[in-house]
């Protein structure tokens, strides 16, 4: 089975803070992605990941950044933390090819709270 | 371009009912087209997908999913509700093809399974 960890489960930040969300599959995927996930807004792709030392913006890509050093592994970093970053954090992976590619796998999420 | 509309935010049943989850979508593509769960404080998992085979899709724990191209429609039903089924459910589309690990989410429909 396809495991994807996520490094907390609940976090509390400060405004201002760097934030670190660490993503881990033990699949060899290729891809890997994080969202953000709001009541009313379903899920939003911040990043992903197509190879090592690759990314590439989705839609809400804005104060955040990635980090894609190891295969198996996916951070999200969120600079200067703001309230508006309060959020459901969501990280998913997926092979290469056509016929997997789609199929992501999600991890259990961190909820952050940033005062 | 392509989108999934989700119909009803909330679908509430009772127990040993049938489930209706409304789902239509837009692609510009062949689309492949999933359904997520989610259960509270947890990650999506893959209940089923559609990948231009068999238009009638089976799924986990009872669930199945009709293509229906005409509609552009993606229901998902199960005959009988249980109680463990209460969860959130996201359906999913991919543009089969170049680019077609960017998944589009819906917003999401909250099931309630009364007792």
């Amino acid at each position: 089975d396809v495991k994807v960890t996520q490094s907390s489960r609940y976090l509390v930040k400060r405004t201002g803070e760097k934030v670190f969300l660490e993503c881990v599959q033990d699949m060899d995927h290729e891809n890997m992605f994080w969202y953000r996930q709001d009541p009313g807004l379903g899920l939003r792709l911040i990043y992903f990941s197509y190879d090592v030392k690759m990314k590439e913006k989705g839609d809400i890509p804005e104060g955040y950044s990635v980090s894609r050093e190891k295969k198996e592994r996916f951070s999200l970093i969120l600079e200067s933390a703001s309230t508006n970053q309060t959020s459901m954090y969501l990280c998913a992976s997926s092979g290469a090819g056509t016929e997997v590619q789609e199929t992501q796998y999600f991890g259990p999420g961190t909820r952050l709270l940033v005062l | 371009a392509q989108s999934v509309t989700q119909l009803d935010s909330h679908v509430s049943v009772s127990e040993g009912t049938p489930v209706l989850l409304r789902c239509n979508y837009s692609s510009s593509y062949s689309p492949s087209l999933f359904w997520y769960v989610q259960h509270p404080n947890k990650g999506l998992q893959l209940l089923l997908k559609y990948t231009s085979a068999a238009t009638l899709v089976k799924g986990i724990n009872g669930f199945e999913a009709e293509f229906k191209k005409s509609e552009t429609s993606f229901h998902l039903t199960k005959p009988s509700a249980h109680m463990s089924d209460a969860a959130e459910y996201f359906c999913v589309v991919s543009p089969s093809g170049a680019g077609s690990y960017q998944l589009t989410f819906g917003k999401g429909t909250k099931l309630s399974v009364i007792p």
